[in-house]
């Protein structure tokens, strides 16, 4: 059973342009949502990170959204760059459970000059 | 300095054989985490150790072993190896008993391919 289902699975945008990742959860026991960057041959990297207390949070060019009663978090890259170019992970964990951290599917982002 | 280290980097090995992937870390953390990747990059918690015990044995197959001789180390170690197990295996830390949500920092992984 994926517990937070990643959408879209590849992601394709211009230089300058906005990407939106989606990620939705089912367990109401998460309390803590980060996401990743992956890029090839390295490992996961942590990007940017929420509580479900708070709907918005930025970091630079990054921003995440949550929707706590819709159990939705999405992740936005503004002014996107070819160096943004990546595989894209949200996650969620629990306190109850060594803060074990169950993963989206991914997503692949491209961002063209 | 690397701070989730993990050798070898590639591993390739016939069906059958035994084989170690080895992991440090040198963040003074007390947790942690192996993950497979699958060709799909799904990322899977494996195991899980703090403080050398284990805390986290998901759904593994017991031909795969881990072993925490302190802290810092963490070692998978796997049995008969089979075509299924061809993935990337990531390793990661983190201080559980830290402030709140002290975020995972991986290595960057071991790819194993079975012959």
């Amino acid at each position: 059973q994926q517990q937070v289902k990643q959408s879209p699975q590849s992601l394709i945008v211009q230089k300058g342009g906005i990407p939106i990742i989606n990620c939705a959860y089912e367990n109401t026991a998460f309390d803590y949502f980060p996401w990743y960057q992956q890029f090839p041959g390295k490992g996961p990297a942590l990007l940017i990170a929420i509580r479900p207390d708070v709907s918005e949070k930025k970091e630079g060019r990054f921003t995440i959204s949550f929707n706590k009663s819709a159990k939705q978090f999405s992740l936005h890259i503004m002014d996107s760059q070819p160096g943004d170019s990546a595989t894209y992970f949200c996650a969620a964990s629990s306190h109850g459970s060594a803060r074990q951290l169950t993963f989206g599917s991914g997503t692949q982002l491209t961002v063209l000059p | 300095d690397t701070a989730v280290s993990q050798t070898p980097k590639y591993l390739v090995t016939q069906m059958g054989n035994d084989k170690s992937i080895k992991c440090e870390q040198n963040l003074g953390h007390d947790t942690m985490y192996w993950y497979k990747q699958d060709s799909k990059k799904f990322l899977k918690i494996m195991f899980s150790y703090n403080n050398k015990e284990l805390i986290i044995n998901e759904t593994v197959p017991n031909r795969f072993s881990p072993k925490s001789p302190d802290k810092a180390h963490l070692n998978l170690h796997i049995n008969s190896l089979e075509l299924g197990d061809s993935a990337v295996y990531f390793c990661a830390s983190s201080q559980l008993g830290g402030s709140y949500n002290q975020p995972q920092h991986f290595g960057d992984g071991t790819r194993l391919s079975i012959l």
